[in-house]
């Protein structure tokens, strides 16, 4: 498994404000990747953290808006820019690590305690 | 466009009964993951399915996949209260060489004495 860390655990922020929400690993990962969720939602992907390289968004996620960083393999950071209240989410940081089972060996992930963003 | 679907999305039983959450996925995969959110909290891994037939079982849950069918369940046996929580499967894809879950909606659980 995967002791992941964020902070800050939660914020309440101003219309037209940045956010930077950190990640933190106990151990070095190829991959690290970034969800929202509304409230009372499911988990939609923003980004995949690349290290070394730009940030692999999804449809209906840009980069101005949620910048990333990836300096190293066990850290990232999501910023959430311009904030409006439809901003106001949680957001999980996640790693997938190799993991054998019966079945052979697979990419399980594992998720951080999350973010818990109000933007007033 | 892959659809994951659970169903029922809200489930409320009582303690002691048995009950089935389904999950529908429109894409192929051979991966499976359920995991467990309690309120205000993140998401716990509950089982990893990784072909077709793959039935894993935790105490009083069970999870199976039918990769055919593309249907994975979630049966709950004599629930009991600590059991109340939303539960997402979600289906792992390989993308473009990149990984990636796609989840279900979520189902609430409640238990109620």
């Amino acid at each position: 498994s995967a002791v992941i860390s964020q902070k800050p655990s939660r914020d309440i922020c101003q219309r037209g404000t940045s956010l930077t929400i950190q990640c933190q690993v106990d151990s070095q990962v190829t991959m690290m990747f970034w969800y929202r969720q509304q409230p009372g939602q499911s988990l939609t992907l923003i980004a995949t953290a690349n290290q070394g390289s730009e940030a692999t968004y999804e449809s209906g996620f840009v980069i101005d808006k949620f910048p990333i960083s990836r300096p190293n393999l066990t850290f990232s950071t999501l910023t959430v820019s311009n904030m409006s209240p439809e901003d106001s989410s949680i957001y999980l940081c996640s790693v997938a690590k190799w993991t054998s089972g019966g079945a052979g060996v697979y990419n399980e992930q594992f998720f951080g305690p999350g973010t818990r963003l109000t933007v007033l | 466009e892959l659809k994951v679907e659970q169903n029922p999305l809200f489930l409320s039983m009582q303690e002691g009964k048995n009950y089935t959450i389904y999950c529908n996925y429109s894409t192929t995969s051979d991966r499976l993951y359920w995991y467990r959110q309690d309120p205000g909290k993140s998401l716990e891994s509950l089982f990893v399915l990784l072909s077709n037939g793959a039935v894993k079982q935790e105490g009083r849950l069970m999870a199976s996949l039918d990769t055919k069918a593309r249907l994975s369940t979630l049966h709950i046996t004599a629930a009991v209260h600590d059991l109340s929580a939303t539960y997402f499967c979600a289906v792992d894809l390989l993308i473009q060489g990149a990984q990636k879950l796609v989840f279900g909606q979520g189902t609430r659980l409640t238990i109620n004495p």
